[in-house]
């Protein structure tokens, strides 16, 4: 299965909050799951990643929490913002076959950070 | 800094034009893709390309058609546009066995 499931589709979080978002997959051939930030009129840019052998990855505000055996992980942002707001895609990078490496991208989740 | 460039921000073209969508990088990158982008259905794969003159199918190949001449440059052909195919175009790039995709800032196209 190729499949990376993202949810929530959108979320709205107040100033400070914390925003959550998870992503679960199928295949155990993935070997790196990176978030990607896009703002409105911008393409995607590579936010943060992880790798399999790893259950937490801290970047500032933001840290993916990973968990192998459930084949989920997620996205966490700290003290949320409003410049926070933006389109998040996780993904999983697929290293097998005629796609090795590519990435299998989730659906998004739109994310407004009321003030 | 590294680049992905796509020639048009906003394009509108009639009912059976023939569509070019242009990307160029200049990070020397192997790979190539082609994505669309639409609310609620997240990025769709169209083609990629590996190498030069190589192409792959993506998700959702059909009503497009892809050329790579030269390493650099990677154009989506909409062969006889329609207005399903009204959308936000990404191109990317990555390095062959690198991770990261480095993403154009889209092109989109309204079909009317």
């Amino acid at each position: 299965q190729q499949q990376v499931k993202q949810s929530p589709q959108s979320l709205i979080v107040q100033k400070g909050g914390i925003s959550i978002i998870n992503c679960a997959y199928e295949n155990t051939a993935f070997d790196y799951f990176p978030w990607y930030q896009q703002f409105p009129g911008k393409g995607p840019a590579l936010l943060i990643a992880i790798r399999p052998d790893v259950s937490e990855k801290k970047e500032g505000r933001f840290t993916i929490s990973f968990n192998k055996s459930a084949k989920q992980f997620s996205l966490h942002i700290m003290d949320s913002q409003p410049g926070d707001s933006a389109t998040y895609f996780c993904a999983a990078r697929a290293n097998y076959g005629g796609s090795q490496g590519n990435l299998i991208f989730g659906k998004g989740t739109k994310l407004s950070v009321k003030p | 800094d590294v680049k992905v460039t796509q020639s048009s921000r906003y394009l509108v073209k009639r009912t059976g034009e023939k569509v070019f969508l242009e990307c160029v990088q200049d990070m020397d990158h192997e790979n190539m893709f082609w994505y669309r982008q639409d609310p609620g259905l997240g990025l769709r794969l169209i083609y990629f390309s590996y190498d030069v003159k190589m192409k792959e199918k993506g998700d959702i190949p059909e009503g497009y058609s892809v050329s790579r001449e030269k390493k650099e440059r990677f154009s989506l052909i909409l062969e006889s546009a329609s207005t399903n195919q009204t959308s936000m175009y990404l191109c990317a790039s990555r390095p062959t066995g690198g991770y990261g995709y480095t993403f154009g800032s889209g092109t989109r196209l309204t079909v009317v």
